[in-house]
């Protein structure tokens, strides 16, 4: 979407290397989100931020990390990839906490 | 615990009218959120309810009642492109946003 992009678009990667994947708005949206999307379940929260360098956990936080050091980049890191990390992650971008998220086009990992 | 509810797949025929229905347990509830998901795409927003009734956008409208945690969206003429899946997704007290997983509907010709 216009205003939020992420990369890489695609990415394979071993089990055990960190990844790091790359959330970047030109909105100046305070709040930034990144999601993870399995079939059959719904969006899952791994992280998210209200504000430059500050952060919270989600529901399914274990073996992420995030950094935001600038208002546009919003990092997610997987510190060791496991085969359960594959999945289709979503960043989001929301203006306030109860306005309507705008996605970016996702990134598809596949850890091998 | 919180969750929503939604019905994995459904089926319309081009021209129809379909209703998709969620139903939703939150702790605390600020909203719900209907979301479209085109196959292989990010999910884009359609409608947000906090109050109770029926709020309309053009071919799509949107229902809910908050005494009985019900929403849903109602799709009229029915094109080929809305086959997608419908996200609903409930706004609990810490302004969290709480996912169900998707509604696949399937529209035939």
């Amino acid at each position: 979407d216009a205003g939020i992009t992420q990369s890489p678009r695609h990415k394979v990667t071993e089990t055990g290397t960190p990844v790091t994947l790359r959330c970047h708005q030109t909105e100046n949206h305070r709040y930034m989100y990144w999601y993870r999307q399995d079939p059959g379940h719904g969006l899952r929260l791994i992280h998210y931020s209200y504000g430059v360098k500050d952060t919270d956990k989600g529901e399914v936080s274990d073996g992420y990390s995030v950094s935001r050091s600038k208002t546009e980049d919003f990092l997610l890191t997987l510190e060791s990839a496991t085969s359960s990390q594959t999945s289709v992650y979503f960043c989001a971008i929301s203006e306030n906490d109860n306005y309507g998220y705008t996605f970016g086009s996702g990134t598809r990992l596949t850890v091998v | 615990g919180q969750n929503i509810d939604q019905p994995t797949e459904m089926t319309a025929t081009e021209g129809a009218i379909v209703q998709i229905n969620c139903t939703y347990q939150t702790s605390g509830f600020n909203g719900l959120f209907w979301y479209q998901q085109h196959a292989g795409e990010a999910p884009t927003f359609l409608s947000y309810n906090v109050l109770d009734g029926l709020e309309e956008k053009g071919r799509f409208s949107s229902f809910l009642s908050r005494s009985k945690g019900y929403s849903y969206l109602l799709l009229k003429e029915l094109q080929m492109k809305d086959s997608a899946s419908y996200l609903c997704a409930g706004l609990d007290s810490n302004y969290q946003l709480i996912w169900g997983a998707g509604t696949k509907l399937i529209i035939k010709p």
